[in-house]
């Protein structure tokens, strides 16, 4: 089976740094994405993982450690637009499918 | 280029009905995936479709159903509809079927089921 879990809600202030959770215990591993989804639109990529070790990209940066199911994502000099929900997923051995955490929403104030 | 589209945006039926969503890859894009995503939860994967063949399932019952059309898009189908099937669906597409290849979503209709 799969299971995907990170926090549900996130509060942070403009300018500061973020971090958010994602644990997962999955049958099958073939990589780690997270997106970010404004409210009403379509979840965008931000970023894949399948080797241990920090992604950097830009303000964003992911990190994964296979060997304890975890995974965060950083994001810095956070701006009023970053407020969204942020989707970790996992893809399946035969690259098939994502399963999906329920979504952390982050709210970030002035 | 134009992104994965999605038609129709919105759609209202009533319980026991069968609807038909459609789905427009990115233009060489090959993989279409479907999702369904409850208001407040992530995204749950319903199918994958890849030259035309169904490649992946998830577990949805079998009033679901879904194909792909030899121009790569694609079309899902859900007949009984219930109040539960209220939900976005989003479709989304890649180049490869495995491998490292991001997923590109389409904006989703948003079925409503009363």
């Amino acid at each position: 089976g799969q299971n995907i879990d990170q926090p549900t809600e996130m509060t942070a202030t403009e300018g500061a740094i973020v971090q958010i959770n994602c644990t997962y215990q999955t049958s099958g591993f073939n990589g780690l994405f997270w997106y970010q989804q404004h409210a009403g639109e379509a979840p965008t990529f931000l970023s894949y993982n399948v080797l241990d070790g920090l992604e950097e990209k830009g303000r964003f940066s992911s990190f994964l450690s296979r060997s304890k199911g975890y995974s965060y994502l950083l994001l810095k000099e956070l701006q009023m637009k970053d407020s969204a929900s942020y989707l970790c997923a996992v893809r399946d051995n035969a690259g098939n499918m994502l399963t999906f955490g329920g979504g952390t929403r982050l709210m970030v104030k002035p | 280029d134009a992104g994965v589209t999605q038609s129709p945006t919105h759609l209202i039926k009533t319980r026991g009905q069968h609807v038909t969503l459609r789905c427009s890859p990115i233009s060489g894009h090959k993989s279409v995936s479907w999702y369904q995503q409850v208001l407040g939860q992530g995204p749950q994967f319903i199918f994958q479709y890849y030259e035309k063949e169904e490649r992946g399932r998830g577990n949805f019952p079998d009033r679901f159903s879904a194909r792909q059309f030899p121009n790569y898009s694609s079309e899902l189908n859900v007949n009984a509809l219930l109040l539960g099937d209220s939900a976005l669906y989003l479709c989304a597409s890649s180049l490869v079927r495995t491998g490292y290849n991001e997923q590109y979503f389409g904006p989703g209709t948003r079925l409503t089921v009363t």
